[in-house]
């Protein structure tokens, strides 16, 4: 069965751009997505389709998706974005979800 | 707005069954697929079960097929999960969520979620 791979954790200083990466074969050749969830809050998209924002997404956040690996940059990251992100791609009639990256900000 | 209201959460023991509903409004309902997706205490999220917006094809993660099946009310803008046999490892909170299309594929994304619902299974 297919995998996403992000790392468990990460931290970034307010501010900084923080940059949360998610690797699957051949990635590239799929669309990624990707949801945020605060602590006791259910998912938010916040990119879809490898690059684009739903509405009310602010525009620091941004996505990309080349070779094996797509990747969720937030740009002037903010104590609020402190969350859990997950990845999601198709494959094979399922829908696949990474484990999931803690991102702290401090 | 969209809302997507989850119910019928509840401690079940091994084996039992349970029937979870998701009561949504802001959307044309028939012309959306859906999707369960569960997240057990601590942990991620896993996908469980998508229905194509005219309920004609249900597609399911391979640990619940067979247990679990997914289904659509159009007239009464009702999602539905039936859940059987259950195991220890079903115990989680259970979304439903919108996706961004009528149809499953490799641009599905869910982008709307429901608060969850937490079914429990123990003895």
């Amino acid at each position: 069965s297919y995998e996403l791979t992000q790392p468990p954790s990460m931290s970034v200083s307010p501010g900084q751009t923080a940059s949360i990466t998610c690797s699957g074969h051949k990635l590239e050749a799929k669309y990624a997505c990707w949801y945020q969830q605060k602590a006791g809050q259910s998912p938010v998209l916040v990119i879809y389709q490898d690059s684009k924002r739903p509405s009310g997404i602010p525009e620091r956040f941004s996505g990309s998706n080349s070779g094996n690996t797509a990747t969720l940059t937030i740009s002037g990251t903010q104590a609020m974005d402190e969350a859990d992100y997950y990845c999601q791609a198709w494959d094979s009639a399922t829908v696949v979800f990474g484990k999931g990256t803690k991102l702290t900000v401090l | 707005q969209v809302q997507l209201v989850e119910s019928g959460r509840g401690v079940v023991q091994p084996g039992g069954s349970l029937r979870l509903s998701c009561a949504a409004s802001g959307f044309t309902f028939n012309t959306y697929g859906l999707h369960w997706v569960r997240q057990a205490p601590g942990k991620g999220l896993e996908w469980v079960a998508f229905i194509r917006y005219d309920g004609i094809s249900q597609y399911y993660a391979d640990s619940v097929k067979g247990r679990f099946t997914i289904s659509r009310d159009n007239s009464r803008n009702t999602l539905y999960l039936q859940l059987n046999s259950l195991r220890l490892e079903d115990t989680a909170v259970y979304y439903c969520a919108k996706d961004l299309n009528r149809d499953f594929g490799d641009y599905s994304s869910l982008d709307y979620w429901g608060q969850g619902t937490l079914v429990t299974v123990s003895s």
